[in-house]
């Protein structure tokens, strides 16, 4: 059972534009969610979080949003930049928050 | 650099052969991980020590895998009798506590096994 999901592989998106990746989750004893960022032959790199007593969280260029009734959450990068082209993985910690879940990944491709 | 190294970086192994992976964390960081990542999946837990106590174990595949940290350092994940299913990347993280909150994991760039 995929506890976290996100069920587009990929995406292209141009320079300059905003991407939204998505990110489904079936386990409504999450409270805590995580985006990391990898790139080919690297290890996963935190990105954003967002703890689920908030509906939104901003770093720069980067935006979580979290619909706790509808569980989906989505990271907006703007502007998205040829350097952001990496796998994103959301991801939700239980078991104490030492056990990481991790969902398949989007491949985001920003064309310059 | 004083991040998570990991050696081999790739390990080619015959099925039936017995691997051992490496994974050093980065100094003073409490709390270990393994993963498991298959090609085109997301990492899947596998174990997690604090110091040296293995407090979680939930995501071994079978008892053919087998994970030690006996000095609450450096730490090896242990596959016996490999198969081809077993061919992934495996991935070690550590943070630099446990505890009743999020703690940030920093990964290593994983071991690539492929078992023929």
């Amino acid at each position: 059972d995929q506890q976290v999901k996100q069920n587009s592989p990929s995406l292209s998106v141009q320079e300059g534009r905003i991407s939204i990746l998505n990110c489904d989750y079936t386990n409504s004893m999450f409270d805590y969610f995580l985006w990391y960022k990898k790139y080919p032959a690297e290890g996963p790199t935190f990105l954003i979080s967002i703890s689920s007593i908030k509906d939104k969280n901003e770093d720069g260029r980067f935006t979580v949003f979290l619909n706790k009734s509808a569980k989906h959450l989505s990271l907006h990068i703007v502007p998205s930049q040829p350097g952001d082209s990496a796998v994103y993985f959301c991801a939700a910690p239980s078991g104490g928050y030492q056990k990481v879940t991790f969902g398949t990944g989007t491949k985001l491709q920003v064309i310059p | 650099g004083a991040g998570v190294s990991q050696s081999p970086r790739y390990k080619v192994a015959k099925r039936g052969q017995d691997v051992a992976l490496r994974c050093d964390p980065i100094s003073g960081h409490v709390s270990l991980f393994w993963y498991q990542q298959a090609l085109g999946q997301g990492p899947e837990f596998l174990t997690y020590f604090q110091n040296e106590a293995q407090l979680d174990k939930s995501g071994l595949p079978s008892d053919r895998f087998f994970a030690e940290r006996p000095e609450g350092s450096v730490s090896t994940l242990k596959i016996q009798r490999t198969q081809q299913e077993d061919s992934a990347v495996y991935l070690c993280a550590s943070s630099l506590a446990g505890g009743s909150s999020y703690n940030e994991q920093f990964f290593g760039p994983g071991t690539r096994l492929t078992v023929l």
